[in-house]
């Protein structure tokens, strides 16, 4: 057990819809980073968070955003949704964004139907 | 951007044998990072490198970092079947910027 808890596990939702992916940090760790993760593919980073604020971006779609709340929960956005939205997607957490090894929760698996 | 390869995509091992996969950053990097992720699993961290140069072991893996600080290896001796999974590379720039992984390695290993 990592510690990074990720909810839901499992989601199956319609194209067009919105859905929220919930990730909390392990106990101490300030800094979050989001994954996604398609069938058989590397991981591609979607954005970093510290302490509340946005740290690094990359990949993302402007239909997907994220945040960081004061309790150092985040929450990984996803609207308009399209069928290759379809993927596994990561949250980890640090305890500082750099230098550090980042610990990764068992993910969000989004079907899109 | 930042980019980091990874090779060979996939690698098949004999059972006994050894094996090394090659991990190469577009840009120098602070760090390099290690992680392993078994079928249906999550990634989970190996070693992370730091030095110009740095050669570390885990037991039969052995990871090094360049000296440029822009490649990375992972050697994996005397292959078991619990090696099976994908093996990521992830670099990270100045420190704090985001942590970039390779397209990864997929071990299969033949008994």
């Amino acid at each position: 057990d990592s510690g990074v808890t990720q909810t839901p596990k499992h989601l199956i939702t319609a194209t067009g819809q919105r859905v929220t992916l919930r990730c909390s940090p392990r106990s101490g760790d300030l800094s979050v980073y989001w994954y996604q993760q398609s069938l058989d593919q590397g991981l591609q980073f979607l954005i970093q968070y510290y302490n509340g604020e946005e740290r690094a971006k990359g990949n993302i779609l402007e239909r997907f955003s994220a945040q960081q709340f004061p309790d150092l929960h985040s929450e990984l956005n996803l609207s308009s949704l399209e069928l290759g939205d379809s993927a596994l997607y990561f949250c980890a957490s640090s305890v500082v964004p750099g230098g550090t090894e980042a610990f990764f929760g068992q993910g969000t698996r989004l079907t899109v139907v | 951007g930042q980019q980091v390869m990874q090779i060979p995509q996939y690698q098949h091992v004999q059972e006994g044998e050894d094996f090394t996969t090659y991990c190469n950053s577009s840009t120098t990097l602070s760090n390099i990072q290690w992680y392993k992720q078994r079928p249906g699993g999550h990634p989970v961290f190996l070693i992370q490198l730091v030095k110009s140069g740095e050669v570390k072991k885990q037991k039969r893996l052995t990871f090094q970092f360049g000296e440029a600080k822009k490649n990375s290896s992972l050697h994996i001796t005397a292959t078991q079947t619990t090696d099976v999974g994908t093996y990521f590379c992830a670099g990270q720039g100045a420190a704090g910027n985001k942590l970039t992984f390779g397209g990864g390695t997929r071990v299969l290993v033949k008994p």
